[in-house]
């Protein structure tokens, strides 16, 4: 059964901080993984997205890494600011020609504080 | 090109009505999912739709349905609601080229049982 786990489930930070987020699956066979950030009340909306080839992709204070091999992804968020206070989210995709089904995690509600 | 588009915004109604939520896709995707996001739960699959067939089911009473239609928008019904439906509704269009699978979600619709 394909699996996507995150942890923490919540996380509460000091603005100007670093943290990291994680995400486990067991979906085979892999094709991508993205990652959301989900602010209150609204839609997710995409943050990066990591091919099976693809090690760290970073968009600005975001950096996103994945082990293919441990089938484990991490979000770096570098310099918190209150706006990154948000629900992220990852999300699975595998490969199987046609049709796929995504998996989601549960997500990791993040507070910044100042 | 428009995004995912989820009508209505907000809603409220009472114990034991119905309602029915609309989710456009973006132009070309022919998979829709509904997800369920509640403070404490995260986002929970209700179902899935690909090309006007259910093809997943989450684990929801059958108070829950949708349907797809053949120009891939799809509604969501849900009947006889409850206080713990209240929630934010989340729907989710993706389209499959080659190895890539992406989702892209909606704003949602908060639904508010009273």
């Amino acid at each position: 059964k394909n699996q996507v786990e995150q942890s923490p489930q919540s996380l509460i930070i000091l603005e100007g901080k670093n943290c990291t987020l994680q995400c486990n699956y067991t979906v085979s066979p892999f094709s991508n993984l993205r990652w959301y950030k989900q602010d209150t009340g609204r839609g997710p909306v995409s943050l990066t997205i990591m091919t099976f080839s693809e090690n760290t992709k970073s968009n600005g204070r975001y950096t996103a890494t994945l082990d293919a091999d441990t089938k484990q992804s991490s979000l770096h968020i570098t310099a918190s600011q209150l706006s990154d206070s948000a629900s992220y989210i990852c999300v699975v995709s595998p490969y199987s020609g046609g049709y796929q089904k995504v998996t989601f995690g549960t997500g990791t509600k993040l507070q910044v504080i100042p | 090109k428009a995004g995912v588009t989820q009508t209505p915004r907000y809603l409220i109604k009472t114990r034991g009505q119905q309602v029915t939520l609309s989710c456009s896709p973006i132009s070309g995707h022919r998979s829709v999912s509904w997800y369920q996001q509640t403070p404490g739960q995260g986002l929970q699959f209700l179902f899935e739709y690909f090309s006007e067939t259910q093809r997943n089911k989450g684990n929801f009473p059958g108070r829950f349905s949708g349907r797809q239609f053949s120009n891939s928008r799809s509604e969501m019904n849900v009947s006889t609601l409850e206080l713990g439906d209240s929630a934010l509704y989340l729907c989710a269009s993706s389209w499959t080229r080659g190895r890539v699978t992406e989702a892209f979600f909606g704003q949602g619709t908060r639904l508010t049982v009273v």
